[in-house]
Protein backbone atom coordinates (compact mmCIF):
# COMPACT_ATOMS: atom_id res chain seq x y z
CA UNK A 1 0.00 0.00 0.00
CA UNK A 2 1.62 3.42 -1.29
CA UNK A 3 2.06 6.06 1.31
CA UNK A 4 1.68 8.76 -1.60
CA UNK A 5 -1.96 9.03 -1.78
CA UNK A 6 -3.75 10.22 -5.46
CA UNK A 7 -7.17 10.59 -6.71
CA UNK A 8 -8.26 7.53 -8.61
CA UNK A 9 -9.51 9.37 -11.31
CA UNK A 10 -9.73 13.20 -12.79
CA UNK A 11 -11.69 14.08 -16.05
CA UNK A 12 -11.55 17.44 -17.66
CA UNK A 13 -13.47 18.39 -21.51
CA UNK A 14 -10.36 19.67 -23.89
CA UNK A 15 -8.79 23.14 -23.26
CA UNK A 16 -10.11 22.93 -19.84
CA UNK A 17 -7.22 22.71 -16.68
CA UNK A 18 -6.89 19.59 -14.29
CA UNK A 19 -5.49 18.77 -11.32
CA UNK A 20 -3.95 15.98 -9.93
CA UNK A 21 -2.93 16.06 -5.84
CA UNK A 22 -0.47 13.81 -4.38
CA UNK A 23 -0.92 13.44 -0.53
CA UNK A 24 2.06 12.50 1.67
CA UNK A 25 3.31 12.80 5.05
CA UNK A 26 6.24 14.21 6.96
CA UNK A 27 8.32 11.42 6.68
CA UNK A 28 8.33 11.83 2.94
CA UNK A 29 7.25 14.89 1.05
CA UNK A 30 6.87 17.15 4.38
CA UNK A 31 10.36 16.35 5.21
CA UNK A 32 11.96 17.96 1.95
CA UNK A 33 12.17 14.82 -0.40
CA UNK A 34 11.57 15.70 -3.92
CA UNK A 35 8.27 14.77 -5.53
CA UNK A 36 8.73 13.77 -9.20
CA UNK A 37 5.91 12.95 -11.79
CA UNK A 38 5.36 10.20 -14.50
CA UNK A 39 2.76 9.95 -17.25
CA UNK A 40 2.19 6.07 -18.70
CA UNK A 41 0.22 6.25 -21.56
CA UNK A 42 -1.62 2.67 -22.28
CA UNK A 43 0.46 -0.34 -22.71
CA UNK A 44 3.63 1.69 -22.68
CA UNK A 45 6.37 2.94 -20.07
CA UNK A 46 6.27 4.90 -17.66
CA UNK A 47 7.83 8.47 -18.69
CA UNK A 48 9.29 11.42 -16.43
CA UNK A 49 7.18 14.77 -17.07
CA UNK A 50 8.08 16.52 -13.94
CA UNK A 51 11.00 16.47 -11.99
CA UNK A 52 12.50 17.58 -8.25
CA UNK A 53 8.19 19.28 -7.60
CA UNK A 54 8.82 21.89 -10.76
CA UNK A 55 10.74 20.92 -13.44
CA UNK A 56 10.08 19.86 -16.42
CA UNK A 57 13.04 17.26 -18.71
CA UNK A 58 13.28 18.86 -22.46
CA UNK A 59 10.55 17.69 -24.59
CA UNK A 60 7.71 18.04 -22.21
CA UNK A 61 5.08 21.03 -22.92
CA UNK A 62 4.63 24.05 -20.53
CA UNK A 63 0.99 23.05 -20.41
CA UNK A 64 2.43 20.44 -17.75
CA UNK A 65 3.69 21.98 -14.33
CA UNK A 66 3.90 20.55 -10.67
CA UNK A 67 4.20 22.17 -7.20
CA UNK A 68 4.72 21.33 -3.93
CA UNK A 69 3.45 22.77 -0.31
CA UNK A 70 4.06 20.84 2.95
CA UNK A 71 3.49 17.11 2.70
CA UNK A 72 1.68 17.64 -0.33
CA UNK A 73 2.37 18.00 -4.59
CA UNK A 74 0.34 18.87 -7.21
CA UNK A 75 0.56 18.12 -11.02
CA UNK A 76 -1.67 20.64 -13.14
CA UNK A 77 -2.59 19.91 -16.93
CA UNK A 78 -3.67 22.75 -18.61
CA UNK A 79 -5.55 22.95 -21.96
CA UNK A 80 -5.92 19.50 -22.16
CA UNK A 81 -5.74 17.39 -25.00
CA UNK A 82 -6.81 14.44 -25.83
CA UNK A 83 -3.18 12.64 -26.19
CA UNK A 84 -2.95 13.48 -22.10
CA UNK A 85 -5.86 10.12 -21.49
CA UNK A 86 -2.91 8.33 -19.19
CA UNK A 87 -2.73 7.42 -15.52
CA UNK A 88 -0.04 9.68 -13.59
CA UNK A 89 1.89 9.11 -10.72
CA UNK A 90 3.73 10.43 -7.98
CA UNK A 91 7.27 9.50 -6.55
CA UNK A 92 9.15 10.59 -3.69
CA UNK A 93 11.26 9.06 -1.11
CA UNK A 94 10.18 8.00 2.37
CA UNK A 95 12.95 8.17 5.16
CA UNK A 96 10.74 5.90 7.81
CA UNK A 97 10.54 2.95 4.88
CA UNK A 98 13.90 3.74 3.44
CA UNK A 99 12.46 3.32 0.32
CA UNK A 100 11.57 5.22 -3.22
CA UNK A 101 7.61 5.68 -3.24
CA UNK A 102 5.50 6.17 -5.77
CA UNK A 103 1.53 7.21 -5.72
CA UNK A 104 -1.34 5.16 -5.94
CA UNK A 105 -1.82 6.78 -9.54
CA UNK A 106 -4.38 9.39 -11.35
CA UNK A 107 -6.31 8.22 -14.21
CA UNK A 108 -6.77 11.53 -16.82
CA UNK A 109 -9.68 11.09 -19.05
CA UNK A 110 -10.45 13.60 -21.35
CA UNK A 111 -14.05 14.05 -22.42
CA UNK B 1 20.50 8.94 -26.27
CA UNK B 2 20.22 6.37 -23.61
CA UNK B 3 18.53 3.34 -23.98
CA UNK B 4 18.09 0.68 -21.54
CA UNK B 5 17.25 -3.16 -23.18
CA UNK B 6 16.16 -6.00 -20.32
CA UNK B 7 15.99 -9.31 -21.09
CA UNK B 8 14.78 -12.14 -19.13
CA UNK B 9 12.27 -15.75 -18.25
CA UNK B 10 8.79 -14.49 -18.40
CA UNK B 11 7.36 -17.45 -16.58
CA UNK B 12 8.03 -19.06 -13.56
CA UNK B 13 7.11 -21.67 -11.47
CA UNK B 14 6.29 -21.01 -7.50
CA UNK B 15 9.54 -21.13 -5.54
CA UNK B 16 11.77 -20.79 -8.60
CA UNK B 17 14.50 -17.14 -9.13
CA UNK B 18 13.36 -14.67 -11.14
CA UNK B 19 16.43 -13.22 -13.53
CA UNK B 20 16.65 -10.36 -15.44
CA UNK B 21 19.26 -8.59 -16.70
CA UNK B 22 19.37 -5.03 -18.30
CA UNK B 23 22.17 -3.16 -20.79
CA UNK B 24 22.56 0.24 -20.67
CA UNK B 25 23.55 1.91 -24.33
CA UNK B 26 24.58 5.32 -24.84
CA UNK B 27 25.91 8.10 -21.96
CA UNK B 28 27.55 7.22 -18.91
CA UNK B 29 26.99 4.23 -16.80
CA UNK B 30 29.09 5.96 -13.90
CA UNK B 31 27.50 8.51 -11.74
CA UNK B 32 24.27 7.22 -11.67
CA UNK B 33 21.88 4.45 -9.66
CA UNK B 34 20.76 1.96 -11.69
CA UNK B 35 17.05 0.92 -10.69
CA UNK B 36 14.90 -2.55 -10.59
CA UNK B 37 11.10 -1.23 -10.21
CA UNK B 38 7.80 -3.60 -10.70
CA UNK B 39 4.24 -2.76 -11.49
CA UNK B 40 1.32 -4.92 -10.69
CA UNK B 41 -2.25 -4.43 -10.54
CA UNK B 42 -2.43 -4.98 -7.17
CA UNK B 43 0.54 -2.89 -6.15
CA UNK B 44 0.82 -0.58 -8.38
CA UNK B 45 4.75 0.49 -9.05
CA UNK B 46 7.45 -0.29 -6.41
CA UNK B 47 10.61 0.26 -6.10
CA UNK B 48 12.73 -2.67 -6.03
CA UNK B 49 15.89 -1.73 -5.41
CA UNK B 50 19.04 -0.16 -7.18
CA UNK B 51 23.17 -0.27 -8.04
CA UNK B 52 26.01 2.14 -8.53
CA UNK B 53 28.99 1.45 -11.15
CA UNK B 54 31.31 0.79 -7.86
CA UNK B 55 28.03 -2.33 -7.06
CA UNK B 56 26.80 -0.36 -3.85
CA UNK B 57 23.07 -1.63 -3.81
CA UNK B 58 20.03 -0.36 -1.63
CA UNK B 59 17.13 -2.52 -1.46
CA UNK B 60 13.37 -2.48 -0.17
CA UNK B 61 13.67 -3.61 3.08
CA UNK B 62 10.11 -5.52 2.26
CA UNK B 63 12.18 -7.49 -0.43
CA UNK B 64 15.22 -7.43 0.62
CA UNK B 65 15.78 -10.91 1.92
CA UNK B 66 14.65 -12.04 -1.36
CA UNK B 67 17.02 -9.65 -3.82
CA UNK B 68 20.13 -9.09 -4.92
CA UNK B 69 21.44 -6.85 -7.65
CA UNK B 70 24.70 -6.92 -9.85
CA UNK B 71 26.59 -5.80 -12.07
CA UNK B 72 27.06 -7.73 -15.17
CA UNK B 73 30.13 -8.58 -17.21
CA UNK B 74 30.09 -7.07 -20.16
CA UNK B 75 30.45 -3.64 -18.34
CA UNK B 76 27.06 -1.02 -18.31
CA UNK B 77 24.89 -4.15 -17.55
CA UNK B 78 23.07 -5.12 -14.34
CA UNK B 79 20.57 -7.83 -13.34
CA UNK B 80 18.13 -8.42 -10.92
CA UNK B 81 17.61 -11.88 -8.68
CA UNK B 82 14.51 -12.32 -6.63
CA UNK B 83 14.11 -15.65 -5.30
CA UNK B 84 11.20 -17.66 -3.75
CA UNK B 85 8.91 -16.49 -6.20
CA UNK B 86 4.90 -16.75 -5.38
CA UNK B 87 1.55 -14.78 -7.18
CA UNK B 88 2.50 -11.96 -5.72
CA UNK B 89 5.59 -11.49 -7.62
CA UNK B 90 3.71 -11.23 -11.04
CA UNK B 91 4.22 -7.56 -12.43
CA UNK B 92 5.93 -5.96 -15.51
CA UNK B 93 9.43 -5.40 -14.17
CA UNK B 94 11.35 -2.54 -15.12
CA UNK B 95 15.12 -1.43 -14.91
CA UNK B 96 15.48 2.62 -14.69
CA UNK B 97 18.36 4.61 -14.72
CA UNK B 98 18.16 6.92 -11.65
CA UNK B 99 19.03 10.64 -12.40
CA UNK B 100 19.06 12.00 -8.21
CA UNK B 101 16.13 10.85 -7.43
CA UNK B 102 13.90 10.73 -10.36
CA UNK B 103 13.80 8.25 -12.72
CA UNK B 104 14.72 9.41 -16.16
CA UNK B 105 14.96 6.69 -18.65
CA UNK B 106 13.42 3.53 -18.56
CA UNK B 107 13.39 -0.61 -20.14
CA UNK B 108 10.59 -1.76 -22.15
CA UNK B 109 9.95 -3.57 -19.30
CA UNK B 110 9.19 -7.67 -18.66
CA UNK B 111 6.12 -9.46 -17.49
CA UNK B 112 7.03 -11.85 -15.14
CA UNK B 113 4.07 -14.13 -14.06
CA UNK B 114 4.69 -16.69 -11.24
CA UNK B 115 2.13 -19.95 -12.15
CA UNK B 116 1.89 -23.61 -11.55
Amino acid sequence: QSVLTQPPSVSGAPGQTVTISCSGSRSNIGTGYEVHWYQQLPGTVPKLLIYDNTNRPSGVPDRFSGSKSGSSASLAITGLRAEDEADYYCQSYDSSLSVYVFGTGTKVTVL
Amino acid sequence: QVQLQQWGAGLLKPSETLSLTCAVYGGSFSGYYWSWIRQSPGKGLEWIGEINHSGGTNYNPSLKSRVTISLVTPKNRFSLELSSVTAADTAIYYCARAHVTAYDYWGQGTLVTVSS
